[in-house]
């Protein structure tokens, strides 16, 4: 059984572009959750999504979109990229909606 | 709003016990989550306790929760150097977790 993986790891962008990263689910799983972790913060909520449709939103402005496939594998995209942006961002799957989360190692963006 | 609060930094000498507090906000939360953070990594699920227990053991880990005082613990026994990590409590929302800024303990030789 494979556990949560994202892709990229890093991910170097400037200011003003459009970033998109992926995330594949625990095998068995069909809820995917993001997450925006600042440096020295804890994971803060952006969205999920189950079985394809989004689940729920966190204070987080449009420009934060996303995308589930009929695979449970997941897309964060993130347009007009800002210095802000610049965080590790962390996928966690999970068997239902309101199940035990199980988080990928995440990919950091950084942004100039 | 939920709100989850952790002190920042723990420190403790190798083969004590160390312990984590957490304090949450809301009373409706089905679990409470303990997750631990290792430099540049992902969140590992250490352990999590269900709202209507006051105590859960898992070798090494002793969750304890005060529902009253809405205060959650997490003790390591026998502490070793693997275990100097930034430790996050969480709360459950409607679909998501709340996260406290997480407690980075060292553990000293």
């Amino acid at each position: 059984e494979t556990g949560v993986t994202q892709s990229p790891t890093h991910l170097i962008k400037t200011r003003g572009q459009q970033v998109t990263l992926r995330c594949s689910s625990q095998s068995g799983h069909n809820t995917v959750s993001w997450y925006q972790q600042a440096l020295g913060q804890g994971p803060q909520f952006i969205f999920q999504y189950y079985r394809e449709e989004e689940n729920g939103r966190g204070n987080f402005p449009p420009r934060f979109s996303g995308l589930q496939f009929p695979n449970y594998s997941s897309e964060l995209n993130v347009n007009a990229l800002e210095l802000d942006d610049s965080a590790l961002y962390l996928c966690a799957s999970s068997f239902q909606r309101s199940d035990t989360q199980y988080f990928g190692p995440g990919t950091r963006l950084t942004v100039l | 709003g939920e709100d989850v609060e952790q002190s920042l930094f723990l420190s403790v000498r190798e083969g004590d016990s160390s312990v984590i507090n957490c304090t949450y906000t809301d009373s409706s939360s089905t679990y409470l989550y303990w997750y631990k953070q290792e430099p540049g990594a992902g969140l590992q699920l250490l352990t999590y306790i269900f709202s209507n227990m006051d105590m859960k053991q898992d070798q090494r880990l002793t969750v304890l929760l005060n529902k009253k005082d809405k205060h959650l613990s997490l003790r390591i026994a026998d502490t070793q150097t693997g275990d100097s990590a930034i430790y996050f409590c969480a709360e459950t929302g409607a679909n998501n977790l709340f996260f406290g800024t997480g407690t980075r303990l060292t553990v000293i030789p």
